[in-house]
């Protein structure tokens, strides 16, 4: 059964602070995403990693960075953690087929994230 | 601009068949048409995927017109578990224009 981990589903931060979401996957895919889903936005894309080292931005980056060392982990970073970055942050893999319309993204629990 | 227009909200009842249909007027040849679901803390899953006419898994079927401007995700029967909210998404691969442009979901509720 494909799994996509994430390291926390709460987590509580001080305004300032770095924030470190850490995403592992075990089906090998190449692809692995970031998104942020508020009420009312649906899902956000904030960046997309198509091979290790390798990152595109996605439509929200900014106040984001991430980091793909390992094919199977992705990790998001928030420098210096803002209150307007509490959210419900989500990870998702999938293999390169995904755009070809032959395959999906398969999604972490997600990670509740309170800035105070 | 390319976009995905979906209803806010929809009601149904138990043993009903529900549509619920997404806009995306500027679709281009190559995007593909995925449906998700997503429960409350929970991340959204895989329903159905197409590109054009009629595709029927398991759990729903999927219709797209000739031009590809809208799809339909059709629940047959719907019972209390499939209350749930439902995105549309259109997957995009031309070239360097690699996008994934998410509707905003459909909240339905399944009522007795």
């Amino acid at each position: 059964d494909v799994k996509v981990t994430q390291s926390s589903r709460y987590l509580v931060k001080r305004t300032g602070e770095k924030v470190f979401l850490e995403c592992v996957q075990d089906m090998d895919h190449e692809n692995m995403f970031w998104y942020r889903q508020d009420p009312g936005l649906g899902l956000r894309l904030i960046y997309f990693s198509y091979d290790v080292k390798m990152k595109e931005k996605g439509d929200i980056p900014e106040g984001y960075s991430v980091s793909r060392e390992k094919k199977e982990r992705f990790s998001l970073i928030l420098e210096s953690a803002s209150t307007n970055q509490t959210s419900m942050y989500l990870c998702a893999s999938s293999s390169p087929y995904l755009l070809a319309g032959t395959d999906t993204q398969y999604f972490g629990p997600g990670t509740r994230l309170t800035v105070l | 601009l390319a976009k995905t227009t979906q209803p806010i909200s929809m009601d149904s009842y138990e043993g009903q068949e529900v549509n619920i249909t997404c806009s995306h007027n500027n679709i281009a040849t190559n995007d593909y048409i995925t449906w998700y679901q997503q429960f409350p803390s929970q991340g959204p899953r895989f329903i159905i995927q197409g590109y054009k006419t009629k595709v029927t898994n398991e759990v729903a079927s999927l219709f797209i017109p000739a031009d590809r401007k809208s799809s339909t995700l059709s629940l047959p029967r719907v019972s209390l578990s499939d209350t749930a909210v439902y995105y549309c998404l259109v997957a995009r691969n031309a070239g360097n224009n690699r996008k994934l442009i998410w509707g905003l979901g459909t909240s339905l509720a399944v009522n007795p």
